[in-house]
């Protein structure tokens, strides 16, 4: 079965400063992972994903995320948050077009 | 480009009663999936169509159905509605079926059940 999980319900940072929200994941075979962010009364925005190839990748917005196979890990990062960043965000497994979600990490940036 | 649409955006019904949830994916689209998304549970997939026909199927019971027209338009129903399917209902579309490939969401329809 795959999974991902998300270990912090909330992440609070300071404007300015580094941002990172966790993810890790079980899956069989490769992983298609994906990060999505949820803005208020809003659907899912895609943000980026990793299929192979390079362990850093770059996405929307300024956000990148680096794949860790040995730790089984994706995390988000940016390098300078801004409140504008404050939403939820959800990292995802992709299996047969299937995808399955993290418990989603509310990240609150504050000025 | 338009995006994923969702009609209607919220909608308020009583137990018991049935519902009728449309979803219009972006030109070019042939996949559309749906989920399910509340508080307790988060998202959780429904079902995925891809030319008129239900590919993949997630963990719901048989009150929860879904059909795709030959426009990629779909539409999911749910049947003798309970409390807990009080819900933001996601429609989301992608370019092909095979492979990765990102899927884009609608605005969602927020489903109160009273």
């Amino acid at each position: 079965a795959q999974s991902v999980a998300q270990p912090e319900d909330q992440v609070n940072v300071a404007e300015g400063n580094p941002l990172t929200v966790k993810c890790t994941y079980s899956v069989s075979g490769n992983p298609y992972l994906f990060w999505y962010v949820q803005y208020p009364n809003r659907g899912l925005q895609f943000l980026l994903k990793y299929i192979t190839g390079d362990n850093l990748v770059k996405g929307s917005y300024g956000f990148e995320a680096e794949f860790n196979k040995s730790q089984t890990s994706f995390h988000l990062k940016k390098p300078s948050a801004l409140v504008s960043d404050s939403a939820l965000y959800f990292c995802a497994v992709n299996y047969g077009n299937m995808l399955t979600f993290g418990g989603g990490t509310r990240l609150m940036v504050k000025p | 480009k338009a995006g994923v649409t969702q009609t209607p955006r919220y909608l308020i019904k009583t137990r018991g009663q049935q519902v009728t949830l449309s979803c219009s994916p972006i030109s070019g689209h042939r996949s559309v999936s749906w989920y399910q998304q509340t508080p307790g549970q988060g998202l959780q997939f429904l079902f995925e169509y891809f030319s008129e026909t239900q590919r993949n199927k997630g963990n719901f019971p048989g009150r929860f159905s879904g059909r795709q027209f030959s426009n990629s338009r779909s539409e999911m129903n749910v049947s003798t509605l309970e409390l807990g399917d009080s819900a933001l209902y996601l429609c989301a579309s992608s370019l092909l079926v095979e492979g990765p490939y990102e899927q884009y969401f609608g605005p969602g329809t927020r489903l109160t059940v009273t």
